[in-house]
């Protein structure tokens, strides 16, 4: 069974960039797995910051930007600031109806 | 205002069931793609089943198929999840939300939290 792989943590100064990335166990994600990022913090329903690779939802900043990089679909954040500390989760889809969540990414802005 | 209500979550015993509601408001809820997601306590996300608009074909992630079933009622706006053979792994925040054309998931509901008991 394909696994959806994200860095389980990562660290960034304020006003540092940081890129996360999402990808596959078996191949390469590309613009039809159709990714997209969400973001959580503790106790909230995740907000949607990006879909279909590269293209911001409404009211994200624009120091979020989505790219393919390689095989594997990033979310990259330019100038982080302390409120981007979070739980991101990147969205695949696999096919067939069936879609799976990366296992998430905790960013700590310190 | 698009609005998303789960309800139906709470206390089950293991090998029980239970129904969760999802009462849409503000879109045209016949229209969209629905799903359902999950969130263990201190867990990640999982997709767990997706409905679609037109046809209710109904999908279905391996650690649920064959306990849960997803429908709607497109005259009731609403969204449902059918939950048997309750497990422990089962317990978790349980989150509707609603798919755009574009594919993602762009409203989430609150969610509602169903915890099995062993």
């Amino acid at each position: 069974q394909t696994v959806v792989t994200q860095e389980p943590s990562f660290s960034v100064s304020p006003g540092g960039t940081v890129t996360l990335t999402c990808g596959l166990t078996s191949g390469s994600v590309s613009t039809t797995s159709y990714p997209s990022w969400y973001q959580q913090t503790p106790g909230q329903a995740p907000r949607t910051l990006m879909y279909s690779t590269n293209i911001r939802s409404s009211g994200v900043p624009d120091r979020f930007s989505g790219s393919i990089l390689g095989n594997r679909a990033a979310l990259t954040i330019t100038g982080a600031q302390a409120d981007d500390e979070s739980d991101y989760y990147c969205l695949l889809y696999m096919g067939s109806g069936i879609w799976v969540f990366g296992g998430g990414t905790k960013l700590t802005v310190l | 205002e698009v609005q998303l209500l789960e309800s139906g979550g709470g206390l089950v015993q293991h090998g029980g069931s239970l129904r969760l509601s999802c009462a849409a408001s503000g879109f045209m809820f016949s229209r969209h793609e629905m799903c359902w997601v999950r969130q263990a306590p201190g867990k990640g996300l999982e997709w767990v089943s997706g409905i679609n608009a037109g046809d209710s074909r109904t999908f279905y992630a391996e650690s649920v198929k064959g306990r849960f079933t997803i429908s709607r009622d497109n005259s009731k706006n609403t969204l449902y999840l059918h939950m048997n053979s309750l497990g422990v792994e089962d317990t978790a925040t349980y989150y509707c939300a609603k798919y755009a054309p574009t594919r993602e998931l762009d409203y989430w509901g609150q969610g509602t939290l169903v915890t099995v008991s062993s």
